[in-house]
């Protein structure tokens, strides 16, 4: 199954502006999480929401979660040139030990 | 700030040969896991390890593949007979038992087969 598909695949903004990306996912879960990857870099973790939980920020991030709908979405306030990199949801395999499934990542380009 | 630390950062190698990838995990972490990102693709669930055995392992993670925790300190993940479609970027990630399920990456190698 494909866990965790974000769209868009790609977005391009100006700094200042805000970046939303979306994700969809198909089986029950326990938590959502994103995870910045800057170009040929490691995974940094950003943010973790669990199902029981709505809305969560941190800093200029703030993610919303609809089980109803399972999605989810990263909302990037006030983006900076730094903020360019792929985003990837992921969520905990239900049936599995800890293993993360992410989806295919969104790349956000945000220009000076 | 603690992290996860791999060791090479980039290995070239021939079909055939065996590679090992190092990892040193966050030090009070328990868990540990491989990940693996093939060019322009998802990153993929490899294998976790929990208490010096494998928990969980993936379709990918055949016979090839192995990992050892040979210290109290190092992660590593063999390839036997390395293949051309073996090439990827391989990630290792660590969590700790307080937050299970936050897990820490590395920078990764890049594993490049020839």
């Amino acid at each position: 199954s494909q866990q965790g598909e974000e769209d868009p695949q790609a977005l391009s903004i100006q700094e200042g502006e805000n970046a939303t990306m979306n994700c969809s996912y198909k089986t029950s879960i326990n938590n959502l999480q994103w995870y910045r990857q800057n170009s040929g870099r490691g995974l940094v973790h950003l943010i973790l929401i669990r199902s029981n939980e709505r809305e969560k920020h941190s800093g200029r991030l703030r993610v919303t979660l609809d089980t109803s709908k399972k999605s989810s979405s990263l909302l990037i306030t006030a983006s900076r040139a730094a903020d360019t990199a792929s985003y990837f949801c992921a969520t905990l395999d239900s049936g599995g030990y800890n293993k993360l499934i992410f989806g295919a990542g969104t790349r956000l380009a945000v220009h000076p | 700030e603690p992290e996860v630390t791999q060791t090479p950062s980039h290995q070239v190698t021939q079909m055939g040969q065996e590679v090992i990838l190092r990892c040193v995990p966050i030090s009070n972490h328990l868990y540990f896991y491989w990940y693996r990102q093939i060019l322009g693709q998802k990153v993929e669930f490899l294998v976790s390890f929990y208490n010096n055995e494998i928990s969980e392992k993936s379709e990918i993670f055949d016979d090839q593949f192995s990992v050892e925790r040979p210290d109290g300190s190092n992660f590593t993940l063999k390839i036997r007979s390395t293949k051309l479609e073996d090439s990827a970027m391989y990630f290792c990630a660590s969590s700790s038992p307080a937050t299970v399920d936050t897990q820490y990456f590395g920078p990764g190698t890049r594993l490049t087969v020839l």
